[in-house]
């Protein structure tokens, strides 16, 4: 069974800063892994999909990497702001198919 | 708006009552989905469906039904609900071609809980 992990589980920074969040996975037979957005007491916004045969993908401030050899991507946030403030999941679907496993996420909370 | 709506938000069950949580999309996806979120456990699936007629078990289907007898809607049935069941229930749709998913949509989720 695909393990999904994230690390910190919180993290907090200064306003302004560039970070980066960790998700590794234990098998790389994946089709693809997306990253989400959680704000509180609301569903999954998608940020980023990122299909096997891709090694990145951008959109605006972010920017995610896989390395599927590895069993890892990251999620680069440049310019943090406090709407950036929420949890962020990765998720990866299987060859095996039909379904994500998602790891239990990284707090973020960007401080003014 | 365009999207997934569930209902109801918020929900208190007796043990061993029943209930169905609904779930409508208008985006025309052919994959549902049930997940539910735990603390500390992340998301897990409970059932998901390729398309109308077509529904298969996820990681923790025991204690729930589906159906789907249209594109649109997917309801989840819990058939005697349990305290193991109070959780935060969340539906999903993507589109998919040559299963790779497009956009993958949450709904904003049913809160569950079981008394």
């Amino acid at each position: 069974k695909q393990e999904v992990t994230q690390i910190p589980a919180a993290l907090s920074v200064p306003e302004g800063e560039n970070l980066v969040l960790n998700c590794s996975f234990t098998d790389s037979a994946i089709y693809n892994l997306q990253w989400f957005r959680q704000d509180p007491g609301k569903g999954l916004t998608s940020l980023l999909l990122i299909q096997s045969s891709q090694r990145e993908q951008t959109s605006g401030r972010l920017n995610a990497s896989l390395d599927k050899s590895s069993g890892r991507s990251t999620l680069y946030i440049a310019a943090s702001q406090p709407g950036d403030s929420a949890t962020y999941l990765c998720a990866v679907e299987p060859n095996t198919g039909n379904q994500f496993y998602f790891g239990t996420g990284t707090s973020l909370t960007v401080i003014p | 708006n365009a999207g997934v709506t569930q209902t109801p938000k918020f929900q208190v069950l007796k043990t061993g009552q029943s209930m169905t949580l609904q779930c409508a999309q208008d985006m025309n996806h052919e994959y549902m989905s049930w997940y539910r979120q735990d603390p500390g456990m992340g998301l897990r699936l409970i059932h998901y469906s390729v398309g109308a007629g077509i529904t298969d078990q996820g990681e923790v289907p025991n204690g729930y039904n589906v159906s789907r007898s249209t594109t649109e809607d997917f309801p989840l049935r819990l058939l005697s609900a349990a305290p193991s069941q109070t959780s935060v229930y969340f539906c999903a749709s993507s589109a998919t071609h040559s299963r790779v998913f497009y956009g993958y949509t949450f709904g904003s989720g049913t809160r569950l809980t079981v008394v």
